[in-house]
């Protein structure tokens, strides 16, 4: 089955311990994309990747890390999580960034205490 | 400028009903555009697209451009509580989607 897996679906830390949040796509996408999601200010990208060792800044990148050292995997680093990174992330990827549709992972829900 | 905007609702209809989403968009550069659907605790997946101008139909579901007055449309005939779910719109472009806000619709039995 064609599918974004993300890991962990939930979870809870406290401030300042370093996180990582996995994202895996068994599709071949050459683009893959971290969002997050709050209410009433909807999705918001985070960091892009086009392609393998190529990862840019997306509207709100401030507080986190990435890497693309494969191209099915796309993991994002908390390095130090503040409680304002309390939100619902959400990791997707498509052919091409301009695509007909991107695949989405079902999302993790992140709360920093 | 890359902004599509959406009223958020959360909008609440009798099973059966006529409901109409919408989205107003800035940048006429691109005409491709998308509605995507989150079921709660769940990513969006894509529901339907369409381009430029003009209705395209997918079952219950047809989405709408109006390019003169900016306006994306999606209309579900015959709501189903099972259609409860957030609605996004979105433009594609050379960039990666522009997203809006979504609108919470809820279908009540």
């Amino acid at each position: 089955e064609a599918q974004v897996t993300q890991n962990p679906r939930y979870l809870i830390t406290v401030t300042g311990k370093k996180l990582t949040v996995t994202c895996s796509q068994n599709m071949n996408h050459e683009y893959m994309s971290w969002y997050r999601q709050d209410p009433g200010l909807g999705l918001r990208q985070i960091y892009y990747s086009m392609n393998v060792e190529v990862t840019d800044k997306g509207d709100v990148p401030e507080g986190y890390k990435v890497s693309r050292k494969e191209k099915r995997n796309f993991p994002l680093i908390l390095e130090s999580p503040s409680p304002n990174q309390t939100s619902l992330y959400f990791c997707a990827s498509s052919f091409s960034p301009s695509g007909y549709g991107y695949t989405f992972g079902s999302g993790t829900r992140l709360t920093v205490v | 400028q890359k902004e599509v905007e959406q009223d958020p609702g959360p909008l609440s209809v009798p099973e059966g009903a006529i409901v109409s989403l919408n989205c107003t968009y800035s940048n006429s550069a691109f005409q491709y555009f998308m509605w995507y659907r989150q079921y709660s605790r769940k990513g969006p997946e894509l529901l339907m697209y369409t381009y430029s101008s003009g209705n395209k139909e997918d079952g219950r579901f047809t989405a709408q451009v109006d390019k003169s007055s900016k306006y994306i449309s999606l209309f579900i005939r015959d709501s189903q509580p099972s259609d409860s779910a957030t609605y996004l719109c979105a433009q594609r472009g050379n960039t990666p989607l522009v997203f809006g806000k979504g609108t919470r619709l809820s279908v009540i039995a």
